[in-house]
């Protein structure tokens, strides 16, 4: 069946890197993007940004520019998200989506805890 | 960036009642409006798009209206599982932007 599952809960200090992957499955993954979507504790939804599964394009929101790298492995169905420069209000879970071609998030990762914490 | 306002934040229900959420945007979106259900501790879920287009395997008691800047899920004959916290998102342009959500709680 179509899925994404993403990697485990991550713990991290303030200033360091996180690397958020999610691996697609059932369905050809070059044929859609997969967007970003961050959700702090008790919060709502706020978009990051996307990625291209053909090309590899990616665009972020404003807030995420510089601080965010996008990228795919299309011979393992698996994007990557990584956000540098941790800070506390980083906290949240972090979830991958499809993205279609008319632009709807239809089938969700499972979510990734990042904790930054000192 | 358009911004999602939605409206309750939060709602009280009985099980086969009929509740209604709005949505409105800052901007026109032309109908590019997807709601999303969200339960606790799980990955939202897609339940209408492009306004008022059931995602396949919704039930048809979720029905969704509107153009312009003011959207409306409309839930018919509540059940359990329904009582859950929902959104509205604008796919019209980026950044895609979500409504705050709706927190639909049993009465």
């Amino acid at each position: 069946q179509v899925q994404l599952v993403q990697s485990g809960p991550e713990v991290k200090k303030p200033g360091a890197s996180v690397k958020v992957s999610c691996k697609a499955s059932g369905y050809r993954f070059t044929s859609y993007g997969i967007s970003w979507v961050r959700q702090a504790p008790g919060q709502g939804l706020e978009w990051m940004g996307g990625i291209s599964g053909y090309n590899g394009n990616a665009n972020f929101a404003q807030k995420f520019q510089g601080r965010v790298t996008m990228t795919t492995d299309t011979s393992t169905s698996t994007a990557f998200m990584e956000v540098r420069s941790l800070r506390p209000d980083d906290t949240a879970v972090y979830y991958c989506a499809r993205i279609s071609a008319t632009r709807l998030f239809d089938i969700w990762g499972q979510g990734t805890m990042v904790s930054v914490s000192s | 960036d358009i911004q999602m306002t939605q409206s309750p934040s939060s709602l009280s229900a009985s099980v086969g009642d009929r509740v209604t959420i709005t949505c409105r945007a800052s901007d026109d979106i032309s109908k590019s409006l997807a709601w999303y259900q969200q339960r606790p501790g799980k990955a939202p879920k897609l339940l209408l798009y492009a306004a008022s287009r059931l995602e396949s395997g919704v039930p048809s008691r979720f029905s969704g209206s509107g153009s312009g800047t003011d959207y409306t899920l409309t839930i018919s004959g509540l059940q359990p599982e329904d009582f859950a916290t929902y959104y509205c998102q604008q796919y019209q342009s980026t950044p895609y932007t979500f409504g705050q959500g709706t927190k639909l709680e049993i009465k």
